[in-house]
């Protein structure tokens, strides 16, 4: 099976613009998380989507949404881009739980590096 | 709030030595806890998980309840198991909750 793609792999933005970064995840997996790594933070959860529905959502500002399509991929956007958005952000894809709150196992994508300048 | 605690930024050992990456957490529930690990150049991806209770590449881990720790531990380090090793925790409704990672180096 080919593992989870995220488009671009590299951006670079300035100050105040948005951007739209997408994930295609393994075949058969509906659920789509996304994370955001720095090396101050580390990796912080974004948010998760299943069945095109938000189902978990981390600690971030509302400048940052996204959104799940019918064929499982995904997107994430983020408005009014600041200096700090400058991360490695990384959308994992694994199979819906059979059990109810049990976390299955996530498969990463290589990731989009963002420059914000 | 859940929170995981890697106290160790960076760990070397020699080839051949027990190896023990820390990991504690806090989280009022009952966790699931897991360790990824990122080797060079490669994706995230997952090691083990405490419900598994198998040994991964010669990586075992035991959930502690009591002392909230989940540690990492081999008890001969391979060259090849120089890598950034994540622990991490899923509670529920805030998806996975990460430590900061170890990096581990093998030395020859």
């Amino acid at each position: 099976k080919a593992g989870v793609t995220q488009t671009p792999r590299y951006l670079i933005k300035t100050r105040g613009q948005q951007v739209t970064l997408s994930c295609s995840p393994i075949s058969g997996h509906r659920s789509v998380s996304w994370y955001q790594q720095t090396p101050g933070q580390g990796l912080q959860f974004l948010f998760e989507y299943f069945s095109e529905t938000q189902r978990n959502k981390g600690n971030f500002p509302g400048r940052f949404s996204g959104r799940q399509f019918s064929n499982s991929r995904s997107e994430m956007n983020v408005s009014t881009l600041e200096l700090g958005d400058s991360a490695l952000y990384l959308c994992a894809s694994s199979l819906p739980s059979g059990r109810a709150r049990m976390q299955e196992t996530q498969y990463f994508g290589p990731g989009t590096r963002l420059l914000v300048l | 709030a859940q929170r995981v605690t890697q106290p160790e930024k960076l760990l070397s050992v020699f080839k051949g030595a027990p190896v023990e990456l820390k990991c504690n957490y806090s989280y009022s529930g009952s966790p699931e806890l897991f360790w990824y690990v990122q080797y060079s150049r490669q994706r995230l991806q997952l090691l083990l998980r405490h419900i598994s209770r198998e040994s991964i590449k010669g990586f075992t881990a035991d959930l502690n309840k009591g002392e909230t720790s989940f540690h990492l531990k081999k008890p001969f380090a391979q060259e090849e198991d120089s890598a950034m090793y994540y622990c991490a925790l899923h509670g529920g409704a805030d998806g996975l909750t990460f430590g900061k990672g170890t990096h581990l180096i093998i030395q020859p």
